[in-house]
């Protein structure tokens, strides 16, 4: 089955600076990865998601970029804000349906 | 916009208890997932339903079981509840594949086994 590596797991940035998370995945027949934003205390919520006929797509300050030959995707977000300070999931989706998500990047940007 | 309804946020239960995670959604998805998240550990799927009376092993589907009578509602069950079950637990629903893909979580629970 899929898996999926995220790092880093820990991300500590100044407010205003770039954030970048990188997950890498193994299954090549994977056509959709989404990632989510979970506050604390809050349940996680779709930020951006990209497919495999993309290789990038942009939201204001949040852009995602997919690699499919090396098999990996990264989240960028630019001018980082406290309200940024959030658990971080990537995910991939394998056959069925089925996400299959990263550990998760605790994100703090420090003002 | 999907809503997806955990009955309980926060639970308390005893060893050996058996323990119902009740989930309900309201946008007609046929799909139909419980996970937990454990710190370091991100989600993990534990079973998972395409459709009524329909369901499959996720990753980690020992000590649990599940339950789709309606399309709209999707039990967890934990026969007898123990130390290593206490976690958060999370429900989520999706549409066919062809209408976009991304789940939408319900608030989740916080289970504690004493």
């Amino acid at each position: 089955g899929e898996n999926v590596e995220q790092h880093p797991s820990t991300l500590s940035v100044q407010e205003g600076d770039s954030a970048v998370i990188k997950c890498t995945y193994s299954d090549s027949a994977s056509n959709y990865f989404p990632w989510y934003k979970q506050e604390l205390g809050k349940r996680p919520q779709l930020i951006i998601d990209i497919r495999s006929n993309v290789g990038e797509k942009k939201d204001q300050r949040i852009a995602v970029t997919l690699n499919k030959t090396a098999k990996h995707f990264s989240l960028h977000i630019t001018e980082t804000q406290p309200e940024d300070s959030a658990v971080y999931f990537c995910a991939a989706m394998e056959y069925g349906n089925k996400l299959v998500f990263g550990a998760g990047t605790i994100l703090r940007v420090k003002s | 916009d999907v809503k997806v309804t955990q009955s309980s946020r926060y639970l308390v239960k005893r060893t050996g208890e058996k323990v119902f995670l009740e989930c309900v959604q309201d946008m007609d998805h046929e799909n139909m997932f419980w996970y937990r998240q454990d710190p370091g550990l991100g989600l993990r799927l534990i079973y998972f339903s395409y459709d009524v009376k329909m369901k499959e092993k996720g990753d980690i589907p020992e000590g649990y079981s599940v339950s789709r009578e309606k399309k709209e509602r999707f039990s967890l069950i934990l026969e007898s509840a123990s130390t290593n079950q206490t976690s958060m637990y999370l429900c989520a629903s999706s549409g066919r594949p062809d209408s976009g893909g991304g789940y939408t979580f319900g608030s989740g629970t916080r289970l504690t086994v004493v």
